[in-house]
């Protein structure tokens, strides 16, 4: 069954940090991309970060990008997510997705087919 | 960056009725668009792939189609299950959500 559980969230003060990990079981970690996602009452779910299976390539969106870091330790089975400069408008639930490539008609396509239970973030005063 | 849209933003249905929901691309995105279902409380679940592709799994009174930039969500019979709020998701050039469209009861 694949598992995956978040870590490390919590509130934190407006430019402050925090380190999310979270820890990967019942699949074949090093074998698959993964994404980091989050949601607000206000805004929806936006996609945040993306790391491919090796961790060489990585991806952000343009809200966080020289902000926060993905990483990836394939023998650890974990994923992590170092946010610096927090904002309150990083406040959110942060989720820990599994991608899944798969090809449709000869054409490779993405997905998110598994997500953890999400880390609360608060960035307040 | 690709935007998505998707309309209505909340609608009001009876168990048994026919739902359809769209989402537009703000360009072109072959049939890069994947739905997700979020009931209260709960994480996203996967419904929908490539535009048309039903998730394993996923009862088959949900069903995609479109390609390009509209697609449309599709349950044929509306169960009590299915009240939940729904997103569209592009995946050909990194991820973008739609905003989200909620199901309520009528």
């Amino acid at each position: 069954e694949v598992q995956l559980l978040e870590s490390g969230g919590g509130l934190v003060q407006p430019g402050g940090s925090l380190r999310l990990s979270c820890a990967a079981s019942g699949f074949s970690f090093s074998n698959y991309a993964m994404s980091w996602v989050r949601q607000t009452p206000g805004k929806g779910l936006e996609w945040v970060s993306a790391i491919g299976d090796s961790g060489y390539n990585t991806y952000y969106a343009d809200s966080v990008k020289g902000r926060f870091t993905i990483s990836r330790d394939n023998s650890k089975n974990s994923l992590y997510l170092q946010m610096n400069g927090l904002r309150v408008e990083d406040t959110a639930v942060y989720y820990c997705v599994k991608e899944q490539w798969v090809t449709v008609a000869g054409t490779p396509t993405g997905l998110f087919d598994y997500w953890g239970q999400g880390a609360p973030v608060t960035v307040s005063s | 960056d690709i935007q998505m849209t998707q309309s209505p933003s909340s609608l009001s249905a009876s168990i048994g009725d026919r739902v359809t929901i769209t989402c537009r691309a703000s360009q072109t995105i072959s049939n890069c668009l994947n739905w997700y279902q979020q009931r209260p409380g709960k994480v996203p679940k996967l419904l929908i792939y490539a535009a048309s592709s039903l998730q394993g799994g996923v009862p088959s009174r949900f069903s995609g189609s479109g390609s390009g930039t509209e697609f449309t969500l599709t349950i044929s019979s509306l169960q009590p299950e299915d009240f939940a709020t729904y997103f569209c998701q592009q995946s050909c050039r990194t991820w973008t959500f739609g905003q989200g469209t909620r199901v309520e009861v009528k």
